[in-house]
């Protein structure tokens, strides 16, 4: 069974670019979560969908972050305009409706220079 | 809410020794306690974690881990390191029901030959 994958596994655009990170939870997973380690910093969650429906997205830093899950299966995040800032490693993953395990992806290592 | 402490950002363990990484949590409700692991270039992969009953957790690798509710805590520990358990350990908290996971800051475990 295939786990959670994320596209691309690295980036590097300039500052203000934008760029769109895509994830493909596991089959059947109803739960995806999106989170982000920054250079030096913990890994802090950004949001939370279930299906197509935004659950929490009390996490996103800012209006340049967008969030997407279309039809409940793959998301992606966009961030546009790019700062420096946002450079680190994004983390998608998934969970079954009632499960308690949260199955992670590689991530998506992001520099914005 | 809940949060993580997690000391000491790098261990250094000689091959054969004992791990032990603490982990000190917060919740104001019932916690859910996790351990992932990110080896070099990988993803979080999840090593163990803690719902509800057994209060010592075996997880992948050799790894276990206790919760003691009385002192908030949910130490990872390994009788014997090898070079392959080098790599960077999270701990995790999540509250009951509620799969919004609280990273502490990461354990980069060094194994000396």
């Amino acid at each position: 069974e295939a786990g959670v994958t994320q596209f691309p596994s690295h980036s590097v655009i300039e500052k203000g670019q934008t760029v769109t990170l895509r994830c493909d939870p596991i089959s059947g997973h109803d739960n995806l979560y999106w989170y982000r380690r920054v250079m030096g910093k913990e890994i802090k969650f950004l949001l939370h969908f279930v299906k197509e429906s935004k659950q929490d997205e009390s996490g996103m830093p800012n209006n340049r972050f967008l969030a997407e899950r279309t039809g409940g299966t793959y998301s992606t995040l966009k961030v546009q305009p790019a700062e420096l800032e946002d450079s680190g490693v994004y983390f998608c993953a998934s969970s079954q409706a009632s499960g308690n395990t949260i199955y992670f992806g590689e991530g998506s290592w992001l520099t914005v220079v | 809410a809940q949060s993580v402490t997690q000391l000491g950002s790098h261990v250094s363990v000689s091959e054969g020794a004992l791990v032990l990484l603490r982990c000190n949590y917060s919740s104001s409700v019932p916690p859910y306690l996790f351990w992932y692991v990110q080896y070099p270039n990988q993803g979080l992969q999840l090593l163990l974690k803690y719902t509800t009953g057994a209060t010592l957790v075996k997880g992948i690798n050799g790894f276990e881990a206790e919760f003691k509710k009385s002192e908030t805590s949910f130490h990872l520990t390994k009788p014997s390191a090898h070079m392959s358990d080098a790599a960077e350990y999270f701990c995790a908290v999540s509250g009951n029901g509620n799969n919004r996971l609280a990273f502490g800051k990461g354990n980069q475990v060094v194994v000396i030959p």
